[in-house]
């Protein structure tokens, strides 16, 4: 069974950081892209971030471009997301997602940031 | 980018009742649609791909057609536990991106 278990959030004030992990496990980790994909409170789905099983190519959504890296460890079966600069408009649930050819076939529970002073 | 468009926004219906969601996209995104059910404080799930694929364990009652801009979520007949939001999201063109979302309510 695929599991992706997110941790890493919690309250940071304006222009802070925050690393967020995925950890997964029950599939071949290292053969499958990974995404970031967020949800502000009451709101719809948001992509933020894609990285290749090899971390060849990555892309980010232009909302948190220059802000947010991605990279993942395959020795760890472990994604991350470095978040710097947070705003406001950050606080988010954020979900790391297997992908399925730029589908998203897994989920984690999530893990809650929130940006506030 | 892609502007997805559900409707309706809600959907009231009874258990047993047949659901019919509409995803509408700004531009052909061809057959790259998916569907996700979201509970509430629960990650979203794949449901439907490719506008008419179920997902592994996916039930038969949840059926997907559609291509081009205009793409439909058919529940044939409602259980208790499909009430829940449905999001359609597209691969088509860069960035993957999800319509608004339709809540599906017990009416």
């Amino acid at each position: 069974e695929v599991q992706l278990v997110e941790s890493g959030g919690g309250l940071v004030q304006p222009g802070g950081s925050l690393r967020l992990s995925c950890a997964a496990s029950g599939f071949t980790f290292s053969s499958y892209s990974m995404n970031w994909v967020r949800q502000a409170p009451g709101k719809g789905l948001e992509w933020l971030s894609y990285i290749t099983s090899t971390g060849s190519a990555i892309y980010y959504a232009d909302s948190v471009k220059g802000r947010f890296t991605i990279s993942r460890d395959n020795a760890k079966n472990s994604v991350y997301l470095q978040m710097n600069s947070l705003r406001d408009e950050d606080t988010a649930v954020y979900y790391c997602a297997k992908s399925k050819t730029y589908y998203f076939d897994s989920w984690g529970q999530g893990t809650l940031v929130t940006v506030s002073s | 980018e892609i502007v997805l468009t559900q409707s309706p926004a809600t959907l009231s219906l009874s258990p047993g009742e047949r659901a019919t969601l509409s995803c509408r996209a700004s531009q052909s995104v061809s057959s790259s649609l998916a569907w996700y059910q979201q509970k509430p404080g629960q990650a979203p799930r794949l449901l439907i791909y490719d506008a008419s694929n179920r997902a592994t364990g996916i039930p038969a009652r949840f059926s997907g057609s559609g291509s081009g801009t205009d793409f439909t979520l058919t529940i044939s007949s409602l259980e208790p536990e499909d009430f829940a939001v449905y999001y359609c999201q597209q691969r088509s063109n860069w960035p993957p991106n999800f319509g608004g979302g339709t809540k599906v309510e017990i009416k």
